[in-house]
């Protein structure tokens, strides 16, 4: 098993580029979900997925958005991105009350 | 609103010092509270998983506890080694299911100096 899988690992945008980050698990996990880690702040939940098609937002919403086609992959997009989205990136997987983190992907917003 | 306090944020301690990371939640009605571990630019790694119903788990030299109706969680490491430095979080889940979210606190960055 892979585990979880994140690319890339760094990425450097310029103000109003948008990109996609790209995660992957294959222990056939129903939730999947995006965390943002910010000196200061902690870990703070983004979006969420309890399954193929089902979406929710977390606590930090505003900027991204994702969507779930599959049970393997979470994508989450940056459509405008702003400095304020600098941070490092982590999706996690698991069953009910566990969670499996990815190495993280640390984004650059000049 | 659940919250989540680590304190110390940061730890210095010579190696086979026997240590306590401590961590508090301010919202009782938990499912349950995971200790990780994060290794600088890495992602984290679960380390020991309490339900709401359990008071401990074990796992080699490292033993979590759990109070609910203080509102506490305990992290206990012992013999400390070098290879255990690291930053340690907790987090809570507020409720069973697959939409309950964890909580993370800010953690703890360990120093462990040989």
């Amino acid at each position: 098993n892979a585990g979880v899988t994140q690319t890339p690992k760094f990425q450097v945008l310029k103000t109003g580029q948008s990109m996609t980050l790209q995660c992957a698990q294959d222990m056939n996990h129903e939730y999947m979900s995006w965390y943002r880690q910010d000196p200061g702040m902690g870990l703070r939940l983004i979006h969420y997925s309890v399954g193929a098609g089902i979406t929710d937002q977390g606590e930090v919403p505003n900027g991204y958005n994702v969507s779930r086609s599959t049970t393997e992959d979470f994508p989450l997009r940056l459509l405008s991105a702003a400095p304020s989205q600098t941070s490092v990136y982590f999706c996690a997987s698991g069953p009910s009350g566990s969670l499996y983190f990815g190495p993280g992907t640390r984004l650059t917003v000049l | 609103k659940q919250e989540v306090t680590q304190i110390p944020a940061a730890l210095s301690v010579p190696e086979g010092e026997n240590l306590v990371l401590n961590c508090s939640f301010t919202d009782s009605a938990i499912y349950n509270l995971q200790w990780f571990r994060q290794d600088p630019g890495k992602g984290l790694t679960s380390l020991l998983l309490i339900q709401s119903s359990q008071r401990e788990q074990t796992s080699g030299r490292l033993n979590a506890s759990l109070d609910k109706s203080s509102g506490r969680s305990t992290l206990y490491i012992a013999a400390s080694q070098p290879g255990d430095s690291a930053t340690y979080l907790c987090a809570v889940k507020s409720r069973a299911g697959n939409t309950g979210k964890l909580i993370f606190g800010q953690g703890t960055t360990l120093q462990v100096k040989p």
